[in-house]
């Protein structure tokens, strides 16, 4: 069946530090992926998507990269911010359904 | 654009009652509606899909006499649990999809927190 994993956190870097949060995913088909970030307190926001190979998905310096060869989809920023503190979720839906289906979350904590 | 709010956001309620959770689309229509439960430091796990103006389809797993789910107009979808019990606290997501131009999209609820005493 399709599924997604992620990285276990927490993740926490210092501010201006590099990341990576790793996703790989099992899927029938040609999934589309997402990055999907909660703030405390707060339901999901998208935070960028790739639809097919070699797409690349970028939004708030956040980048992830969707690689068909290795099945995956790892979301990286080069500088992270207090800001960006949250739980980050990577998910895909297969074509025709719009389901999602989700990781398990992976919580980053950046300290100044 | 693109706003769902729940309703409410939190709830406590005693063993054995029902709890209704209301789920909107603010500013646009909704044919589709999910519901999510999530549990403290998991993923999100899908429980059943609803259109607007025909039954949810729900989840392998999911008790459908027991999460009650309603969608009567292209902008409210409610999810009621009936007869509530402890096991049953967690934090409830719904989200609405909308589509666009050659994509679709899923906004989500702030979410319910339900805590069953």
């Amino acid at each position: 069946g399709n599924s997604v994993t992620q990285m276990e956190g927490p993740v926490t870097l210092s501010e201006e530090a590099f990341l990576t949060i790793n996703c790989t995913y099992t899927a029938t088909g040609y999934p589309s992926l997402f990055w999907y970030v909660q703030y405390p307190g707060e339901g999901l926001q998208l935070l960028l998507k790739a639809t097919k190979a070699d797409d690349k998905g970028s939004n708030k310096g956040f980048e992830a990269t969707y690689r068909k060869e290795t099945t995956s989809f790892h979301l990286e920023k080069g500088s992270v911010q207090v800001s960006d503190s949250a739980v980050y979720f990577c998910a895909l839906r297969t074509g025709g359904y719009n389901k999602l289906i989700f990781g398990a979350g992976t919580r980053l904590a950046v300290h100044p | 654009g693109a706003v769902v709010s729940q309703h409410p956001s939190w709830v406590i309620c005693k063993s054995g009652t029902s709890v209704k959770i209301e789920c909107r689309s603010l500013d646009f229509q909704a044919t589709t509606m999910f519901w999510y439960r999530q549990f403290p430091k998991q993923s999100l796990m899908l429980m059943a899909t609803s259109n607007e103006g025909s039954k949810a389809t729900y989840e392998q797993g999911v008790e459908k006499d027991k999460f009650l789910i309603n969608h009567a107009s292209l902008t409210l979808s409610t999810l009621t649990v009936t007869s509530a019990h402890p096991e049953d606290s967690s934090f409830y997501i719904c989200s609405a999809g909308r589509s666009g131009t050659g994509s679709y999209e899923q906004y989500f609820g702030p979410g319910t927190r339900l805590t069953v005493t």
